[in-house]
Formats: C-alpha cells, sequence, structure tokens
C-alpha cells in the first residue's frame, strides 16, 4: 500500500526506549498544538494537545512539550512499542482562526 | 456513525473527467475540513466550512476545485477536468466546534490517469 512516510526524515528507535520526535512551528501567532499519529493507509489520529498557555502536558505514555521563546514542539513516547510505528505530524492553530497546517512529518520505525 | 466517513476509499479517474468526493462528518460536529495529502508529504489545507458557509477556501489550488455542505453535515468536494497532478488522497475531518481537535476519516486515494 502507499507509504506515507516515504520521503520524511525517520527515527529509528529500539522497542522498550524512549523516543523524542522534535517539529518546528512557523506561527507565532498559534495558541493550539496538536500531535497526530497517522499509519499507512489511515487518516491522521489524534495523538496529544497543548495550549500555548502552557510547557507541558501528559497523556498515557506521551508527553508534549512546548518552549513558545523558540517556536518549537516534542513528543516524548515513552518505552516504544511495535504498534507506535507510524509518521507523526505536528498540527498548529492560530489563535481565533481554525485552519490546521501540519508540520512536515516524521517517521518512527521501532526495532523489535 | 462513530467516526468521519469518506467514500470512495479509491478513486481511479481519466484525465479530463468530473469527480465528487464525499464526506460524512461526525454527527453534531459543526466544523468540517478538507485536506490533500500527496504521497511523502503532510496534510495540506484546502477548505473549512462552519456549519453550511465555508470560512476558508484559501487552500483550494484553483476554480477547478469546489466544496459544498448544504445542510451542514454531509460535505462533498468537487474536482472538474482531473489532471494528473490532481492525484492524492483526499482527506476530510470533522470538529465539534472550531479551535478543538479534528477527527480525520481514512481519505479517498484519487488517481488520475
Amino acid at each position: 500500500g502507499e507509504s506515507v512516510g516515504l520521503h520524511l526524515p525517520t527515527l529509528s528507535v529500539q522497542e522498550g526506549d524512549n523516543s523524542i520526535i522534535n517539529c518546528a512551528y512557523s506561527n507565532s501567532a498559534s495558541d493550539y498544538f496538536i500531535w497526530y499519529k497517522q499509519e499507512s493507509g489511515k487518516g491522521p489520529q489524534f495523538i496529544i494537545d497543548i495550549r500555548s498557555n502552557m510547557d507541558k502536558r501528559q497523556g498515557q505514555r506521551v508527553t508534549v512539550l512546548l518552549n513558545k521563546t523558540v517556536k518549537h514542539l516534542s513528543l516524548q513516547i515513552a518505552a516504544t512499542q511495535p504498534g507506535d510505528s507510524a509518521v507523526y505530524f505536528c498540527a498548529e492553530i492560530p489563535g481565533g482562526y481554525q485552519k490546521v497546517t501540519f508540520g512536515t512529518g516524521t517517521k518512527l520505525q521501532v526495532i523489535p | 456513525g462513530a467516526g468521519v466517513s469518506q467514500t470512495p476509499s479509491n478513486k481511479v479517474t481519466e484525465k479530463g473527467k468530473y469527480v465528487e468526493l464525499r464526506c460524512d462528518p461526525i454527527s453534531g460536529h459543526t466544523a468540517l475540513y478538507w485536506y490533500r495529502q500527496s504521497l511523502g508529504q503532510g496534510p495540506e489545507f484546502l477548505i473549512y466550512f462552519q456549519g453550511t458557509g465555508a470560512a476558508d477556501d484559501s487552500g483550494l489550488p484553483n476554480d477547478r476545485f469546489f466544496a459544498v455542505r448544504p445542510e451542514g453535515s454531509v460535505s462533498t468536494l468537487k474536482i472538474q477536468r482531473t489532471e494528473r497532478g490532481d492525484s492524492a488522497v483526499y482527506l476530510c475531518a470533522s470538529s465539534p466546534t472550531s479551535g478543538t481537535e479534528a477527527f480525520f476519516g481514512q481519505g479517498t486515494r484519487l488517481t488520475v490517469v
């Protein structure tokens, strides 16, 4: 099937290790950020979000960090599992406006 | 339905033909988005509906592309005189209100031959 991650930067991680995926966003007016996971042949799936009045948010096995000073987001996945293999996109939404802009994406490969 | 539904899942059409892609959002979601995703790229914004009206259509590449949402629920993306460069996965997403997470469908893979 079609690979959404064909030309994307790739991060290879050993199963059980922690993964860190980084994203630089472009619009300083963005005040809402989302990380999406996309498996081959499927639509993007929501993982975790964060608003600009926060710098850290934790979910189940995932943590998002936001550094507004340098316009940087990161997604940390604890104890990475084979099912985490996918392409990960960060997305930004400017305040008062609903257009969601996606970043380039990173392909995560989990090595069993 | 339980999620965003897009039909057809695959569409092959000849260059120059007209196509319609359908999106059934999650019931009650007022915001609806269309995106286009090419191989190895992130989704690219096309158009955003709030209710029945297109709040932002700045991502539509040219006047061959048009989308409607006449009753504020189902939306149809229409492409006239298709070109090979239109080949991509077309994704639809909906959200309960503006400014909240968007839920995506599985997409329609359009191939223009």
